[in-house]
């Protein structure tokens, strides 16, 4: 069946800009996680949405990060006012539920900020 | 402050030569552990997982993982690496009652024939 797919695959933008990154989860899925790849930072964890519960975004950098999954499948990523620093891989993963369970992984979105 | 380390950042190999990446991780309390492989122009995918039972657990490609909960460690063997094993791998760790990866820094294995 189909993966986690991700979109753009790679974007390059202004500093100051803002962008938006998109999610598509495993059909099913109720457990979408944002994760982030950077050089300097590795895999971090930014945000998390279960379900109808409130979503944990306990790794969210800054207030310019936010994100939103709209009727529990699709989610999107914002970041506001873009900065060098943003630049990295956004990864996507969805999982079947919370708990004990295998996050699968999008391929990522490539973000650049020039 | 509590972390998940891979010591191992850069090991090269040669073909058939056997593989042990170590992973330790610093909470307390139960965890669940996860290995996930990258392999060149590809997304992340599992190599294996331990939730309870045996702490010796199997995964894909001839991979292996030990828990050790004395040791808070869950290392990735493999007893004769191939060529097509280049990749990077990264340990990561999820706490008792949160769904949140949280990663190793990730090794870089590479294979030569």
């Amino acid at each position: 069946g189909a993966g986690v797919s991700q979109s753009p695959s790679n974007k390059v933008t202004e500093k100051g800009k803002d962008v938006e990154l998109r999610c598509d989860p495993i059909s099913g899925h109720t457990a979408l996680y944002w994760y982030r790849q950077s050089l300097g930072q590795g895999l971090e964890f930014l945000i998390y949405f279960q379900g109808n519960s409130a979503p944990d975004k306990s790794g969210l950098p800054s207030d310019r990060f936010s994100a939103e999954r709209t009727g529990g499948s699709v989610s999107t990523l914002t970041i506001q006012r873009t900065q060098q620093e943003d630049s990295a891989v956004y990864l996507c993963a969805s999982s079947p539920k919370a708990g004990a369970y295998e996050q699968y992984f999008g391929p990522g979105t490539r973000l650049t900020v020039t | 402050a509590q972390s998940v380390s891979q010591h191992n950042h850069h090991v090269i190999l040669s073909e058939a030569a056997s593989l042990e990446l170590g992973c330790n991780y610093s909470y307390g309390g139960t965890v669940n552990l996860f290995w996930y492989v990258q392999y060149p122009g590809q997304h992340l995918q599992l190599l294996l997982k331990y939730f309870s039972g045996d702490p010796l657990v199997k995964g894909i490609k001839g991979f292996e993982a030990e828990f050790i909960k004395s040791k808070f460690s869950f290392n990735l063997r493999k007893p004769s690496v191939q060529w097509s094993d280049t990749a990077e791998y990264f340990c990561a760790v999820t706490r008792y009652n949160t769904d949140k990866l949280i990663f190793g820094t990730g090794t870089r294995l590479q294979v030569f024939p």
